[in-house]
């Protein structure tokens, strides 16, 4: 079955800095998306993103489907932004995500 | 936005109790799932709905039952609660195959 590989596995920042999560998968994807775990385990909708560039405030992704990578952007990360970040995927001819195993963000005032 | 609540933020449970744990959307959505998350093995799926009525095994269905009478409505059932039970469990749904999931808060399920 699709491997879905995220580093890093873990990150410190300070608060203000930016940085690149990366998302590799090993087979074509249907669908992609970025979560975002609160430390309440909560599991928040970043982006819906298959393939192309979106935006959403501080936050931005780029999937190149052909490349098989995906990246998330957090630009002048706030404490907020603390969390574990997961991508998940889904090929075609099945209903099910597979997700990675996440990168764990920890942003230091 | 789509809403996906799930009935309980915490829950204690004693082994061998039957334990329902509910999980509600309010955006008509076709297909939801139920995962469980444990430290070192990530998300997992239990069980997927992709209609009323239906359902189809995930990853871990042992132990593990579910109910689908409405639409809204995603019911995971513990048959005989037990201690490698306890998790945090996710309920997610979306509109179709080519649609975004939405979680709930999860529910902390601690059996002792």
């Amino acid at each position: 079955g699709i491997q879905v590989e995220q580093s890093p596995p873990d990150l410190i920042l300070q608060e203000g800095a930016n940085s690149t999560l990366r998302c590799n998968f090993s087979d074509s994807v249907n669908n992609l998306q970025w979560f975002h775990q609160n430390p309440w385990g909560q599991l928040i909708n970043l982006f819906y993103i298959p393939s192309g560039t979106k935006q959403n405030g501080r936050l931005s992704a780029t999937t190149v489907a052909t490349e098989r990578y995906s990246l998330l952007y957090i630009s002048s990360s706030q404490t907020t932004d603390s969390g574990v970040y997961f991508c998940a995927v889904r090929t075609s001819g099945t209903y099910k995500y597979i997700f990675g195993t996440g990168t764990r963000l920890k942003v230091l005032a | 936005d789509v809403k996906v609540t799930q009935s309980s933020r915490y829950l204690v449970k004693r082994t061998g109790e039957k334990v329902f744990l509910e999980c509600v959307q309010d955006m008509d959505h076709e297909n939801m799932f139920w995962y469980r998350q444990d430290p070192g093995l990530g998300l997992r799926l239990i069980y997927f709905s992709y209609d009323v009525k239906m359902k189809e095994k995930g990853d871990i269905p042992e132990g593990y039952s579910v109910s689908r009478e409405k639409k809204e409505r995603f019911s995971l059932i513990l048959e005989s609660a037990s201690t490698n039970q306890t998790s945090m469990y996710l309920c997610a749904s979306r509109d179709g195959f080519d649609s975004p999931l939405h979680f709930g808060n999860g529910t902390r399920l601690t059996v002792t």
